[in-house]
């Protein structure tokens, strides 16, 4: 029974370019949480979907970054014209999302950083 | 706003003690409380979870203490080990929708 699964592990990108992680949610969930953190600092939550759909946005960047969860395949946290302080550890998270049980696992997390 | 607040930041405890973690909460309809356990270089990993309905859940060395009333509730790691050494997160949840505390760290001394 595969955990939550992040690629790439680590991913360095040079200011300008795209960065795509990718999250394959634990079998059976179908909900999906993206989180930021920086070193030596807590989660952020960044943004809440489900399959085709984005329930919570209220914590990613207007600009830049955006999330989606399409029906077939990974969720996709992108961010275009990486800045230096991007640079930090992404972590997405999975929950069953049905029949109110809430437990949220988490991945191994992409660290990125921006050269 | 920041709708978990955490203490304390950091946490130095001998081995074989006892550490205990606080939360604080204001949204009642928060009904769902996990404590996350993060090492270095790791994603966070789920300790242990309580709901409202119960006011103590003890597995193993760990327990949550809930308090319903006061809106409070805490992390204790009885005989803390050098192995504990870790971030702990507590977060709140209600409707799938998830927040979290700013983290503890804990470092237990041999």
């Amino acid at each position: 029974n595969a955990g939550v699964m992040q690629n790439p592990r680590h991913l360095v990108r040079r200011r300008g370019q795209e960065a795509r992680l990718r999250c394959s949610p634990m079998k059976g969930h179908s909900h999906v949480y993206w989180y930021r953190q920086l070193p030596e600092e807590g989660l952020k939550f960044m943004v809440y979907l489900q399959k085709e759909n984005i329930i919570d946005e209220s914590g990613m960047p207007k600009e830049r970054f955006s999330a989606e969860f399409p029906k077939e395949g990974p969720s996709i946290l992108r961010i275009q014209q990486v800045v230096r302080g991007d640079s930090a550890a992404y972590f997405c998270a999975s929950s069953p999302g049905q029949g109110g049980v809430d437990e949220q696992y988490f991945g191994p997390g992409t660290r990125l950083t921006v050269t | 706003q920041q709708q978990v607040k955490q203490s304390p930041q950091s946490l130095i405890v001998q081995k074989g003690g006892i550490s205990i973690i606080n939360c604080a909460y204001e949204n009642t309809a928060f009904d769902y409380f996990p404590w996350y356990q993060q090492f270095p270089g790791k994603g966070p990993a789920l300790l242990i979870a309580i709901r409202p309905d119960v006011s103590e859940k003890k597995e193993g060395r760990f327990t949550i203490s809930f308090n319903k009333s006061a809106k409070q509730f805490s992390l204790h790691i009885m005989d803390s080990q050098p192995g504990d050494s870790a971030t702990y997160f507590c977060a709140a949840s209600f409707s799938n929708q998830f927040y979290f505390g700013t983290g503890t760290s804990l470092t237990v001394i041999p």
